[in-house]
């Protein structure tokens, strides 16, 4: 079945850029029926969607993060990627990737939700 | 400061219904299917229910999903020790562009 895994630094200083990629493995990454998504959360907080990008390339941001985020894919590679600049220690949180769904269902619509998830990753940020 | 409104915590009794609310406004939850998402702290959430009711594989029938107008339920019935949770409620935000989460609710089963 489709996994999701994160990977990429746990410590990141201020002011740098963190930077995670999330593999895809089991399954396409080429399908029109997801948006390929990273989502947060804060020590003892709840979930933030961070953005999400499609397999054409097309990417939707969060407008609290977007002048400080970049998010990438390649196919090739089956993996997408999270780039968020100018770090300060708000932005330590887990990190996840996940699959959100936008299968459209004759008589029911779209389905978006997040029906798959990575396991996480945590990223501190501090010097 | 989460965009969909959650009751902090919710507790019940082993066999119990407990329900659990959640509230946004016309640009959410008034407007899209909301979700909910289980996540045992320490893990990664997983999706409950979508499309305000269905519930994909392996969820059992005792969890529902209901919604009207801009709120929505959940309802956990046969209150079980391994329902100690945090639940989250989502929708897509037309004014956003994206996804919305609430705050959660802790489920706590005495």
């Amino acid at each position: 079945q489709v996994q999701l895994q994160e990977s990429g630094p746990g410590l990141v200083k201020p002011s740098q850029t963190l930077s995670l990629t999330c593999s895809v493995s089991g399954g396409s990454i080429r399908s029109g029926d997801y948006y390929w998504s990273w989502i947060r959360q804060s020590p003892g907080g709840g979930l933030e969607w961070i953005g999400h990008i499609y397999y054409s390339g097309r990417t939707y941001n969060n407008p609290s993060l977007r002048s400080r985020l970049s998010i990438s894919i390649d196919t090739t590679k089956k993996q997408f990627s999270l780039n968020l600049s100018s770090v300060t220690a708000t932005d330590t949180a887990v990190y996840y990737c996940a699959r959100y769904d936008i299968t459209v269902t004759a008589g029911a619509g779209r389905m978006d939700a997040f029906d798959l998830w990575g396991q996480g990753t945590m990223v501190t940020v501090s010097s | 400061q989460a965009v969909l409104t959650q009751s902090p915590s919710v507790s019940g009794t082993p066999g119990q219904r407990v329900t659990l609310s959640c509230s946004g406004g016309s640009s959410n939850i008034g407007s899209n299917t909301i979700n909910w998402y289980r996540q045992v702290p320490g893990t990664a959430p997983q999706l409950l229910i979508y499309r305000n009711n269905q519930r994909p594989s392996g969820v059992p029938d005792r969890i529902s999903g209901s919604k009207s107008g801009t709120s929505a339920s959940l309802a956990i019935s046969g209150l079980q020790s391994e329902d100690e949770a945090d639940y989250y409620c989502a929708t897509w935000d037309d004014s956003l562009h994206g996804p919305v989460f609430g705050g959660g609710t802790k489920v706590t089963v005495l």
